[in-house]
């Protein structure tokens, strides 16, 4: 079955710039999401099709993915930004990464 | 406005049963596909189910393999509603379950999840 892999954690201090990445077998010729999750709080898709983002969603955020690898940046992180972060792709079905813990600091 | 609101969810004994319920309003219902997607306290999401649909092809419902055999996933279009029968309930089907809507592959739209614990 498909795999996607995520660092379990890393942290920013306000206003630099985050990457969290999410590797996969040849992951640039699938699309790639993102969903970010508040403690308490149900996912919200911040990125989708590798790079578009939904209405309402902070310009800050994009996304890229070429070859085993996909991208999320956050440019002028802010506090509020902290949470885990999932990417998700298809396989047979809907595949998830097992989750980023950004921490703003 | 879209919204997705589950229900069903309790204690329940290893080996029982519960049947959750997704109810859909503020869009065509009959025209998305739908996913159920759990997370186990303190872990990540993982799919667990999804009922596809379209007028060409009619449905299909798909299972992870953790869940297939014991889970059955059914949607009723009249009712706007889709429903996860779960049976033979383990300790590690434990979590909160959320259905999300479906929209070319992407879920857009999450419902705020229902809490199942299995427990003795």
């Amino acid at each position: 079955s498909y795999e996607l892999t995520q660092s379990p954690s890393m942290s920013v201090s306000p206003g630099q710039t985050a990457s969290i990445t999410c590797s996969g077998d040849k992951l640039g010729d699938r699309y790639v999401c993102w969903y970010q999750q508040k403690p308490g709080q149900s996912p919200v898709l911040v990125i989708y099709q590798d790079n578009k983002r939904p209405s309402g969603i902070p310009e800050r955020f994009s996304g890229s993915n070429s070859g085993n690898t996909a991208t999320l940046t956050i440019s002028g992180t802010q506090a509020m930004d902290e949470a885990d972060y999932y990417c998700q792709a298809w396989g047979s079905n809907v595949v998830f990464g097992g989750g980023t813990k950004l921490t703003v600091l | 406005e879209v919204q997705l609101v589950e229900s069903g969810g309790g204690l329940v004994k290893p080996g029982g049963s519960l049947r959750l319920s997704c109810a859909a309003s503020g869009f065509i219902f009959s025209s998305y596909s739908v996913n159920w997607v759990r997370q186990a306290p303190g872990k990540g999401l993982e799919w667990v189910s999804s009922v596809r649909s379209s007028i060409s092809s009619g449905t299909y419902i798909y299972y992870a393999e953790s869940v297939k055999g014991r889970f059955i996933m059914s949607r009723d279009n009249a009712k706007n509603s889709v429903y996860l029968q779960m049976n033979s309930l383990r300790a590690e089907d434990t979590g909160v379950y959320y259905c999300a809507r479906d929209h070319n592959s992407l879920l857009d739209y999450w419902g705020q999840g229902t809490l199942v614990t299995v427990s003795s």
